[in-house]
């Protein structure tokens, strides 16, 4: 048990375009996700945290407006990436913690982003 | 704030070899420590985790102690196999918001 999947896995867009990553908990109700961005051969920096049901909590420095969270449903959270750029490319990873547990998050596998 | 240190890689051994990836912390009080691996193409998987000072936990024959006193959580293996190959994170959760805190990641490559 315990499955977060994330879809797409790998993406390709055109700098001004926006993107939408979906992170599910296929089988468990998960009350809060993250979302990590991973730079190459760098750690995992959380961007945010969203309830369900509440705005996001967003991590000093990450832009509210470019980085669109939303957590319609305790399976479900989406990020949307406004208007990217080519800076905006990177490895998007969610997580969900598993009802009220807090001490260990799942993780999703991961999507590439890439903004030609 | 919380910080993670771990020692950079990559890490190279043969297979059957010893295994340490050092990890220290910097954080007040008593956080709960993990190490999560990441095998190519997949997400982090927790590996192992300790609550406590002086817990150790293990999985897979992989071992962890923490240490309050030298502020360390170091990863060991007595027989590295090939399919231990991927990149180990060592990771700190301070708190009650349930931010896990990462290390930049270790690549561990076993050959044979």
């Amino acid at each position: 048990g315990a499955v977060v999947s994330q879809h797409p896995s790998r993406v390709i867009c055109k700098s001004g375009t926006s993107v939408k990553i979906e992170c599910r908990s296929l089988d468990f109700q998960a009350t809060t996700m993250f979302w990590y961005r991973q730079f190459p051969k760098k750690s995992l920096m959380l961007m945010a945290t969203s309830n369900e049901g509440s705005k996001a909590t967003y991590e000093q420095g990450v832009e509210k407006d470019k980085f669109l969270i939303n957590h319609a449903s305790l399976t479900l959270s989406t990020l949307t990436v406004t208007s990217a750029h080519p800076e905006d490319s990177s490895f998007y990873i969610c997580s969900a913690e598993r009802g009220r547990e807090g001490i260990e998050q799942f993780f999703g596998p991961g999507t590439r982003l890439t903004v030609l | 704030g919380d910080s993670v240190t771990q020692m950079e890689g990559p890490v190279t051994l043969s297979e059957e070899a010893f295994l340490t990836i050092n990890c220290t912390y910097t954080a007040t009080g008593y956080p709960s420590l993990f190490w999560y691996v990441q095998y190519p193409g997949e997400g982090l998987q927790l590996l192992l985790k300790a609550t406590k000072a002086d817990d150790k936990g293990s999985n897979k024959g992989f071992e962890a102690t923490y240490r309050k006193e030298t502020t360390s959580f170091h990863l060991e293996k007595g027989s590295v196999q090939v399919s231990d190959s991927a990149v180990y994170f060592c990771a700190l959760l301070h708190g009650t918001a349930s931010k896990l805190t990462f290390g930049t990641g270790t690549r561990l490559q076993v050959t044979l």
